[in-house]
């Protein structure tokens, strides 16, 4: 069965400052591959999505990923993180009939 | 507005009682999904369904019952078995297992 990574519990950045996230996954094939958000309290949101094709894809709210078959990854990234992206994050893959996330990972954003 | 709905937001249960969360979808999907959510430990699933009448257990599955008598109902019982029901609830539906999932805002379950 696949099994996701996200290697970093809670990151903190300025707001302004560059984001990226980390996720790595396990599977044999390449799998559909998903990034959601959850702000507190809520459910979750998605953000974007890779099927298949370009390996760069880019979602709601001025996120990316990429996906980099390589190294098993599709790390989400921003160039310059707003306030109101503080929340959680989670890192999904879907393959033979199956979904699996990650544990998640907070934002915090600085002032 | 297609969507899901879950009701109700926040739960107080006695403990030793069951108690039921609903979920509704009309966005037309087959697939299903009930998960649980406790801090820092990401999303656990507890019972999924692919089609009406048929549902498989999860993860974490002792203590909960569901049922899938119509398309766009899951609603998902927590019983006295729970030993540690208090967590946060979360529904879920998608065209297929493996494809994008559309979340609830999820109900807040507290066992006073």
């Amino acid at each position: 069965a696949q099994s996701v990574t996200q290697p970093d519990i809670h990151i903190t950045v300025s707001e302004g400052a560059s984001l990226e996230l980390r996720c790595n996954y396990s599977y044999g094939a390449t799998p559909y591959l998903f990034w959601y958000v959850q702000s507190p309290g809520q459910g979750l949101q998605l953000l974007l999505k890779y099927f298949s094709g370009d390996t760069l894809v880019q979602g709601i709210k001025g996120f990316e990923a990429e996906f980099k078959r390589s190294q098993s990854s599709f790390n989400l990234r921003k160039p310059s993180v707003h306030w109101s992206d503080a929340a959680e994050y989670f890192c999904a893959v879907g393959a033979v009939n199956d979904m699996r996330f990650g544990a998640g990972t907070r934002l915090t954003v600085k002032p | 507005d297609g969507g899901i709905t879950q009701s109700p937001k926040y739960l107080f249960r006695k403990e030793g009682q069951n108690v039921t969360l609903s979920c509704e979808q009309n966005l037309n999907h087959d697939a299903m999904y009930w998960y649980r959510q406790d801090p820092g430990q990401g999303l656990r699933l507890i019972y999924y369904s692919q089609i009406v009448n048929d549902f498989q257990k999860g993860d974490i599955a002792e203590g909960y019952s569901v049922s899938r008598e119509k398309k766009e109902s899951f609603p998902l019982t927590v019983t006295s078995a729970q030993k540690n029901p208090t967590a946060f609830y979360l529904c879920a539906s998608s065209i297929a297992r493996d494809t994008e999932a559309f979340f609830g805002q999820g109900t807040r379950l507290t066992v006073v």
